[in-house]
C-alpha cells in the first residue's frame, strides 16, 4: 500500500444528488493533490493543497468543491454533476510542494446517471 | 502550457524480451520526469524518474534516458516479466504540478 487511502472505492450518484470523495494520508506529507483520470486522456491536475491552503484550482467547475481540513486529509464535494465527469478521481500526496514523488491512493470510481 | 506525448498507446512483448516507451515535451523549462506504473485497480505508482541534469538512470531492469536538446525521454524495460504488465506513464515538470502522457498499455505474454 502506499499510505494513501481514499473511500468509497466505486460511487454511483445521480445528477441531483450531493456527495463528498474522501482521502487520507499516512505519510506525513504537506502537499494533497485531487487528479482526475478519463479513458484515453492524459491525467488532469484538479486541485493542489499546500500545508493546507489550496494553491491551484486548474480550472475545474464550481460542482466540485475541495477542502482540505488537516494535512492529513482531503476532501471533494460534489454536487449537480454531469455524465461526462464520471471518471476514476486520484487523490495524491507528496513531501511538499516540490519536485517529488506523489504518492497515488487507489482511486474512486465515479458513475454519474 | 506543457503537452506530453507518449508512444506506443499499446505494447505487446514476450517474455524475456525488452520493452521501450518513449515521450516527447513541449516545455524546455521542464526539469523533472517521472514514470508511473498503474496496475488494475490501483493508483499510479513511481517507478524511476530522472532529473535535467542527469542523461540516464538504471535500477534494475528499469532505465529512463533523457535527451534535453530533443526534448524526449524514454523508459526501457529489459528481460520483461508477466508481472510487468500495467499501464505506464510518463510526466514532465517544471512545478508540482505534472504533466502526463495519454499512458502505453504494456502486455507481456509468457
Amino acid at each position: 500500500e502506499t499510505g494513501v487511502t481514499q473511500t468509497p472505492r466505486h460511487l454511483v450518484m445521480g445528477m441531483t444528488n450531493k456527495k463528498s470523495l474522501k482521502c487520507e494520508q499516512h505519510l506525513g506529507h504537506n502537499a494533497m493533490y485531487w487528479y482526475k483520470q478519463s479513458a484515453k486522456k492524459p491525467l488532469e491536475l484538479m486541485f493542489v493543497y499546500s500545508l493546507e491552503e489550496r494553491v491551484e484550482n486548474n480550472s475545474v467547475p464550481s460542482r466540485f468543491s475541495p477542502e482540505c481540513p488537516n494535512s492529513s486529509h482531503l476532501f471533494l464535494h460534489l454536487h449537480t454533476l454531469q455524465p461526462e465527469d464520471s471518471a476514476l478521481y486520484l487523490c495524491a500526496s507528496s513531501q511538499d510542494r516540490g519536485l517529488n514523488e506523489q504518492f497515488f491512493g487507489p482511486g474512486t470510481r465515479l458513475t454519474v446517471l | 502550457g506543457e503537452n506530453v506525448e507518449q508512444h506506443p498507446s499499446t505494447l505487446s512483448v514476450q517474455e524475456g524480451d525488452s520493452a521501450v516507451i518513449k515521450c516527447t515535451y513541449s516545455d524546455s523549462a521542464s526539469n523533472y520526469f517521472p514514470w508511473y506504473k498503474q496496475e488494475l485497480g490501483k493508483g499510479p505508482q513511481l517507478i524511476i524518474d530522472i532529473r535535467s541534469n542527469v542523461g540516464e538512470k538504471k535500477d534494475q531492469r528499469i532505465a529512463v534516458t533523457l535527451n534535453k536538446t530533443a526534448k524526449h525521454f524514454s523508459l526501457h524495460i529489459t528481460e520483461t516479466q508477466p508481472e510487468d504488465s500495467a499501464v505506464y506513464f510518463c510526466a514532465a515538470s517544471r512545478t508540482y504540478a505534472l504533466n502526463f502522457g495519454k499512458g502505453t498499455s504494456l502486455l507481456v505474454t509468457p
